[in-house]
């Protein structure tokens, strides 16, 4: 069964340096999220993204986060100048177009531990 | 904003009990409640799910109901197994798969043989 897959499985930074972390999602799917969840909390999200462009973002989705697709597989989420507070694991997910439902199903990734130093 | 709160945080039972996990909404826009199930290091997968056009669903032995009046919805596990221990979310949406899902703060169910 095709999954969404991330890199790196674990991501340690200092403080005030940039981070990339990437994903591919399901082959067919041509929506993307990313969310986060902090230790013992729960998932937050951060962004949606569909025909190359955000649709949606949260508060959390400040200037110092951005999301690209720079081709045809892979879909990244980059952190200019990361704060402490940015320590969280990272899930990047995938749905299917619309097209073919009105409710598809987000398939979740891994996930990216990134931890701030 | 839609706003998701889920109780009980922790729940523990003893194999073969039955345990319901139970969550509000506050968006009387959302139409889509997908359930995830989270263990402890991997990542959230679905389980099951339900859309606003019913009021219950079952697969096996997890069931779902929602009360749209209410604005609540809950998960139900029957004959609890201790596979079933893991964190449980519930969650929100407005437009179903491709819109922001809304997380609950998950329970951690813990099932002892």
């Amino acid at each position: 069964e095709p999954e969404v897959t991330q890199t790196p499985s674990h991501q340690v930074t200092q403080m005030g340096q940039e981070v990339i972390l990437r994903c591919v999602p399901i082959s067919n799917h041509l929506y993307f999220y990313w969310y986060r969840q902090i230790l013992g909390q729960k998932v937050e999200f951060l962004v949606s993204f569909y025909n190359n462009e955000i649709s949606e973002k949260s508060e959390i989705f400040d200037d110092q986060f951005s999301v690209e697709r720079p081709d045809g597989s892979n879909f990244t989420l980059k952190i200019r100048s990361t704060k402490l507070e940015d320590s969280a694991m990272y899930f990047c997910a995938s749905s299917e177009s619309f097209r073919t439902s009105s409710y598809n199903e987000q398939f979740f990734g891994p996930g990216t531990r990134l931890t701030v130093l | 904003g839609e706003n998701v709160e889920q109780h009980p945080s922790t729940l523990s039972v003893q194999e073969g009990d039955s345990a319901v996990i139970k969550c509000t909404y506050s968006d009387s826009a959302s139409n889509y409640f997908p359930w995830y199930k989270q263990e402890l290091g991997k990542r959230p997968q679905l389980i099951i799910d339900i859309r606003s056009n019913v009021g219950e669903k079952k697969d096996q032995r997890i069931a779902v109901t929602l009360n749209k009046t209410a604005k609540h919805f809950s998960l139900h596990i029957t004959e609890t197994q201790p596979e079933d221990s893991a964190v449980y979310f519930c969650a929100a949406s407005p437009s179903g798969g491709y819109s922001t899902l809304t997380f609950g703060k998950g329970t951690m169910l813990l099932v002892s043989p």
